[in-house]
C-alpha cells in the first residue's frame, strides 16, 4: 500500500515568506507526528495528533510554526514569516493508535533565503 | 531527560568487515529502542526494535540487544556490503504519555562501505 507522503519534496523561499508543508499519511494510521532534521543532526520533535486533536506542540519552537490536522489525516505544517535558521528537512511520521512503530515519509527539504 | 548517545561517524569499513555501531542512551521506565536507517536520496525507514530488556531486534543481517543493565543498543552486522552504506540512527521511544510516543534521537551515524 501506499507508504507516508509529504509535498513539496523541496521548498526555496525568501525570508519573511510563509510556507505550508504537508503530510499524508498511511490510510488508518491515528496517530501523526512533525520532526525537523538539522542537517548532521538527528531529527527533534514537534508535534503530534491523534485523529484530528494536536496532543502535544511541546516540541514547536515558537509560535510562527503552528499544525494543523482539521479531518484526522491529512496535516499541515505552517511557518510564518519564514527565517533562515527555519531551513532544515522537515519530516512527518505516522503510527497505528497505541504503537510505538512509525513511518516516515520522504520530507521536505526547507531552505530560507 | 530522555536521551540518546551514539558513536559519532563517519565509519569506512571494506566490504565483509564486521560492523558495531555504540548506542547507548537515558530513559526513565522501560522505553522502546529502535534502529532507522537513511540510504542515500531516501526517507528514514525502519531497520528493527525492542521493546524489553534482553530483546533482540533484527533485519537484513543486523542485530542490535536491549541492554537495561549497561542502557545499550548497539547495531551490529557480521559481514556488511557496499549496499549497506547509509546513515544510522538509534532513537528511543520513551513511556508513554497518554499515547504519545513521540522518538527521541541520536545525531546519527554515517556507513560508508568501500568494495
Amino acid at each position: 500500500g501506499a507508504g507516508v507522503s509529504q509535498s513539496p519534496r523541496y521548498k526555496v523561499t525568501k525570508r519573511g515568506q510563509d510556507v505550508a508543508l504537508r503530510c499524508d499519511p498511511i490510510s488508518g494510521h491515528v496517530s501523526l507526528y512533525w520532526y525537523r532534521q538539522a542537517l548532521g543532526q538527528g531529527p527533534e520533535f514537534l508535534t503530534y495528533f491523534n485523529y484530528e486533536a494536536q496532543q502535544d506542540k511541546s516540541g514547536l519552537p515558537n509560535d510562527r510554526f503552528s499544525a494543523e490536522r482539521p479531518e484526522g489525516s491529512i496535516s499541515t505544517l505552517t511557518i510564518q514569516r519564514t527565517e533562515q535558521r527555519d531551513s532544515a528537512m522537515y519530516r512527518c511520521a505516522s503510527s497505528l493508535l497505541a504503537t510505538d512503530t512509525q513511518y516516515f515519509g520522504p520530507g521536505t527539504r526547507l531552505t530560507v533565503l | 531527560g530522555n536521551s540518546v548517545t551514539q558513536m559519532e561517524g563517519p565509519v569506512t569499513l571494506s566490504e565483509e568487515a564486521f560492523l558495531t555501531i555504540n548506542c547507548t542512551y537515558t530513559a526513565t521506565g522501560y522505553p522502546s529502542l529502535f534502529w532507522y536507517v537513511q540510504y542515500p536520496g531516501e526517507g528514514l525507514q525502519l531497520l528493527l526494535k525492542a521493546t524489553k530488556a534482553d530483546d533482540k531486534g533484527s533485519n537484513k543481517g543486523f542485530e542490535a540487544t536491549y541492554r537495561k543493565e549497561t542502557t545499550s543498543f548497539h547495531l551490529e552486522k557480521g559481514s556488511v556490503q557496499v549496499s549497506d552504506s547509509a546513515v544510522y540512527f538509534c532513537a528511543l521511544s520513551a513511556v508513554p504519555i497518554g499515547n504519545n510516543r513521540k522518538l527521541i534521537w541520536g545525531l546519527g551515524t554515517s556507513l560508508a562501505v568501500n568494495p
